[in-house]
């Protein structure tokens, strides 16, 4: 099977600075990974996704790393603004399944 | 798209009831998910349908928890005879492929389940 983890529970940041956000997966057979972002008293939503044939993608203001090698993914979100301030999840498409991590919730700082 | 279309999104009701939740997935979308969300536990995937089939029920509670998918636009989560530790939010989300993307999951708004 698969597991997910991410390394810290919670993460305060300067409102302008950047934010690492960290998880780690268990099975090297996944293939596909995606962060959700969730805000209070919603769904997950959508961020930004890799596929395991590559180690780094960008979007808006986010960046994905994958390091296959350790197994270990994190998520980077440059000048942190205070509509970035939810909780954050990794989730590793295993089979016809997704597992997600726990999720990090990240607070931006005035 | 409306997106994923969860009904009711509250509902609070008293132990040993019976609670029906509803889920209207994207159309198009092949695969739908029911997840249960608490403090303690996180996101925990309860079941997961691919065209209309349960694939894996292994994230059932117990047999008080049931889920259907008679077609491909919708779905229920049906718990009976419902308990307090049953109160959690309940996410249904589909799954279909991003424009010139992967297969993506996208979740519904939630149900907040309060049992007393």
């Amino acid at each position: 099977g698969e597991s997910v983890g991410l390394h810290l529970p919670t993460l305060s940041v300067q409102e302008g600075d950047n934010s690492i956000i960290n998880c780690a997966y268990s099975n090297s057979a996944s293939d596909y990974f995606i962060w959700y972002k969730q805000e209070s008293g919603k769904g997950p939503q959508f961020i930004i996704d890799i596929r395991s044939n590559m180690d780094k993608r960008q979007g808006q203001r986010v960046t994905v790393l994958l390091n296959k090698t350790v197994k270990h993914l994190s998520l980077q979100i440059a000048a942190t603004q205070p509509g970035d301030s939810a909780v954050y999840f990794c989730a590793a498409h295993y089979g016809q399944n997704f597992v997600f991590g726990p999720g990090t919730r990240l607070s931006v700082l005035p | 798209d409306a997106g994923v279309i969860q009904s009711p999104r509250h509902e609070v009701t008293e132990m040993g009831q019976e609670v029906t939740l509803r889920c209207k997935p994207i159309s198009g979308h092949n695969s739908l998910f029911w997840y249960r969300q608490t403090m303690m536990r996180g996101l925990e995937l309860l079941i997961y349908f691919n065209n209309n089939v349960p694939i894996d029920d292994s994230g059932m509670p117990e047999d008080r928890f049931s889920a259907k998918m008679p077609n491909a636009s919708f779905s229920t989560l049906k718990i009976q005879p419902s308990e307090p530790r049953d109160s959690a939010v309940y996410f249904c989300a589909s799954s279909g492929l991003r424009t010139g993307g992967e297969e993506t999951q996208y979740f519904g708004p939630g149900t907040r389940l309060l049992v007393l």
